[in-house]
């Protein structure tokens, strides 16, 4: 079974440019979340998806970041305009239907603003 | 959700039983205690979880006192492989189930 896939793996932008990542979660799964962490501090959540639906986006930090799930597949993540303090690892995360069922992370994007 | 505390680094000798505290000494009834792990460069990955009764896997073991203030996360024969930071995470009903909150986590460094 396919795991949790990121794309891209590694990505270099400038400040001000947008940048878009990519979820793969595992096929079936109906939750997808997104987690990240900025240079030094904790892994923090951003949001977390069922199916389509965004069902919590308490953890996103403002309105340049966007996140979408269209048809209920895989997600997008959305950074625009890029700033400096958005450099970070950022996770997605999968898990099945169910409240206590782990999830599921892929590998992270290392996301650099310069 | 309930905070945790955990020491922010341990050492093992390969093949010893690694025993990994956490303290979290407001957790509520409906909390389960969960373990993740992260390999350097590598996502979260789960290791176990539990509410009150100890629980064992493949990968570990979970002890959690009766009072439910501390849990312990046993290795039982470490591997160089197992070098890692561990999470404790409390999740629950404030998090709507679904959000893990990680704190710093312990370091384990496991040597030949």
């Amino acid at each position: 079974e396919a795991g949790v896939t990121q794309f891209p793996s590694h990505s270099v932008i400038e400040k001000g440019q947008t940048v878009t990542l990519r979820c793969d979660p595992i096929s079936g799964h109906d939750n997808l979340y997104w987690y990240r962490r900025v240079m030094g501090k904790e892994i923090k959540f951003l949001l977390h998806f069922v199916k389509e639906s965004k069902q919590d986006e308490s953890g996103m930090p403002n309105n340049r970041f966007l996140a979408e799930r269209t048809g209920g597949t895989y997600s997008t993540l959305k950074v625009q305009p890029a700033e400096l303090e958005d450099s970070g690892v950022y996770f997605c995360a999968s898990s099945p239907t169910g409240s206590y069922n782990e999830q599921f992370f892929g590998p992270g994007t290392r996301l650099t603003v310069l | 959700d309930a905070k945790t505390t955990q020491p922010p680094s341990m050492d093992c000798a390969e093949g010893r039983a690694a025993n990994l505290p956490c303290n979290h000494s407001t957790i509520s009834g409906n909390e389960y205690v969960y373990w993740y792990r992260q390999i350097h460069s590598q996502g979260p990955q789960y290791i176990i979880h539990g509410l009150k009764n100890n629980e064992t896997n493949e990968m570990a073991s979970l002890i959690i006192t009766e009072d439910r203030k501390s849990s312990t996360l046993i290795l039982p024969h470490a591997t160089l492989r197992d070098t890692a930071v561990y999470y404790c995470i409390v999740r629950g009903l404030n998090s709507g189930y679904s959000t893990l909150t990680f704190g710093k986590g312990t370091m384990l460094l496991v040597s030949p």
